[in-house]
C-alpha cells in the first residue's frame, strides 16, 4: 500500500515561470490538504479538499497559487508567475473520509522543493 | 535533556538519556494535539496524539503531556537513540473544523552517541 506520493521531489523555475506540484494520495483517502514549510520553520496550511470540492482555502495566497482535486487524477497546486519567496517545501497529506467522531491522522508525502531562480 | 519553550530550537542529549521536548500552543479552543518527527528530506511522521479530555499518554518511549491551564505541551522521550536525531513538531487542532493542522516552529533533537 502507497503512501502519499508527491511529484516531483525538486522543482526548479525562474521568475515568472509556473510551477505545478501533483500528489496522488493513499489508496481509499478523498482528503488532501497541501502544506508549505518555509527552511527552519513549522508547515503552514494553505488549503484543504476533497474531490472536485475546495473545503477551506484560507490559507492561500490570494493570488498566483490555486489548487485543485479532480474526479480522476492527482491533487494538483498551481503556482503562476513564481517569485523568489515562493522558494519552499510543499508537502500534501490525506486523510480518510471525515468522521467528527475521531480525528483522523494525516499522512504526509515527501513534499516537493521548490527553488526559484 | 529538555528543550525550554519555542526560543530553544535546538537539543543536543546523549544516547540512552530521556529528551524532553515543549511546545506553547495558541489556540486555547484546540481540542486536540500531535506531535510529528520530521528526518531530513521527508515529510512528516506520526508519533503520538492526545486530546484535550486527557493530561497524559503513552506510546511506545514515548509519553506526551497536556497542560490546558498554561496551553503547554510537551514530548518525552525514554531512552533516547541516533535515530530519534529529527525536527519534532506539535500541532493543534480543533476537531469540529476538520483535519486542519496548526503547527508549532520544531525543536531539531541531535543524539549523540
Amino acid at each position: 500500500n502507497a503512501g502519499v506520493m508527491q511529484n516531483p521531489r525538486h522543482l526548479v523555475r525562474r521568475r515568472g515561470q509556473e510551477a505545478r506540484l501533483r500528489c496522488s494520495p493513499m489508496k481509499g483517502h478523498s482528503h488532501v490538504y497541501w502544506y508549505r514549510q518555509l527552511p527552519e520553520e513549522g508547515l503552514k496550511f494553505m488549503v484543504y479538499l476533497q474531490k472536485e470540492n475546495i473545503i477551506d482555502e484560507s490559507g492561500m495566497p490570494k493570488e498566483r497559487f490555486s489548487a485543485e482535486f479532480p474526479k480522476e487524477g492527482p491533487s494538483i497546486l498551481r503556482i503562476q508567475q513564481v517569485v523568489r519567496g515562493d522558494s519552499a517545501a510543499y508537502f500534501c497529506a490525506s486523510s480518510p473520509p471525515q468522521s467528527y467522531a475521531t480525528n483522523e491522522k494525516l499522512f504526509f508525502g515527501s513534499g516537493t522543493q521548490l527553488s526559484v531562480l | 535533556g529538555e528543550s525550554v519553550g519555542l526560543h530553544l530550537p535546538t537539543l543536543s542529549v546523549q544516547e540512552g538519556d530521556n529528551s524532553i521536548i515543549n511546545c506553547a500552543y495558541s489556540n486555547s479552543a484546540s481540542d486536540y494535539f500531535i506531535w510529528y518527527k520530521q528526518e531530513s528530506g521527508k515529510g512528516p511522521q506520526f508519533i503520538i496524539d492526545i486530546r484535550s479530555n486527557m493530561d497524559k499518554r503513552q506510546g511506545q518511549r514515548v509519553t506526551v503531556l497536556l497542560n490546558k491551564t498554561v496551553k503547554h505541551l510537551s514530548l518525552q522521550i525514554a531512552a533516547t537513540q541516533p535515530g530519534d536525531s529529527a525536527v519534532y513538531f506539535c500541532a493543534e487542532n480543533i476537531e469540529t473544523s476538520g483535519s486542519r493542522l496548526t503547527f508549532g516552529e520544531g525543536t531539531q533533537l541531535t543524539v549523540n552517541p
